[in-house]
């Protein structure tokens, strides 16, 4: 069983809509991350969060909001999907040391 | 600015061939460089290195970190069709009060039967 999960694994949408992004994880972390990978650019972070409570902006936030519903959860939105934000996304996890991150499968979002 | 490069973009060798390759750094408060391996989608773990001049080996592949000159490389030798895949590296910087991973473009690896 894996244990970082994302659904949808791929999705279509049309400009203007509003998507959201989900992520589980079974490893016990308290730490989570959302990527966003595009060709030629590597990842990029979006958001983070430390634990429940925490939710913290990373390097590409702008058009992106998130949610961190449980220790175990962490959602992301698009709240009005633009076409450069095609791409395939990432959630991460890690443990508060030593830090080493497990990447989910990935979400391949397309907006048209 | 915070970044990591690295080098080449995009390499193809023959199956048995050794390759190394590189990953530069300029990071604020620079913790440690971490390796992955990305095949179909998801980013593999490989190495983290903190320490510069102390090699990490995991069966052909290895790594070592310079601190001073701010690089780090990765070897694999007697590749095989099955490292073809494209390489991250990252370094991991405290960044505004936290640790972050600031990640390379990734070397796409092709290795050739």
């Amino acid at each position: 069983d894996a244990d970082v999960t994302q659904t949808p694994r791929n999705r279509i949408t049309k400009t203007g809509k509003r998507i959201m992004l989900e992520c589980s994880q079974t490893k016990g972390h308290d730490r989570m991350y959302w990527y966003r990978q595009d060709p030629g650019l590597g990842l990029r972070l979006i958001y983070y969060s430390f634990d429940v409570k925490d939710i913290n902006k990373g390097e590409i936030s702008d058009g992106y909001s998130v949610s961190r519903q449980a220790q175990a959860k962490f959602s992301l939105s698009l709240e009005s999907a633009i076409p450069n934000q095609t791409a395939l996304y990432f959630c991460a996890t890690s443990a508060s040391a030593p830090h080493e991150q497990f990447f989910g499968p990935g979400t391949r979002l397309t907006v048209l | 600015e915070d970044k990591v490069v690295q080098s080449p973009l995009s390499l193809v060798v023959h199956e048995g061939d050794t390759v190394t390759l590189n990953c530069s750094y300029e990071v604020t408060n620079f913790r440690s460089l971490l390796w992955y391996k990305q095949e179909k989608k998801a980013p593999t773990f490989l190495f983290m290195l903190t320490s510069s001049g102390i090699e990490k080996k995991s069966g052909r592949l290895s790594s070592i970190l310079d601190k001073k000159e701010l690089f780090s490389i990765l070897n694999i030798t007697a590749t095989q069709t099955g490292d073809s895949a494209v390489y991250l590296c990252a370094a991991k910087a405290l960044i505004q009060g936290a640790q972050k991973l600031v990640f390379g473009q990734g070397t796409r690896l092709t290795i050739n039967p």
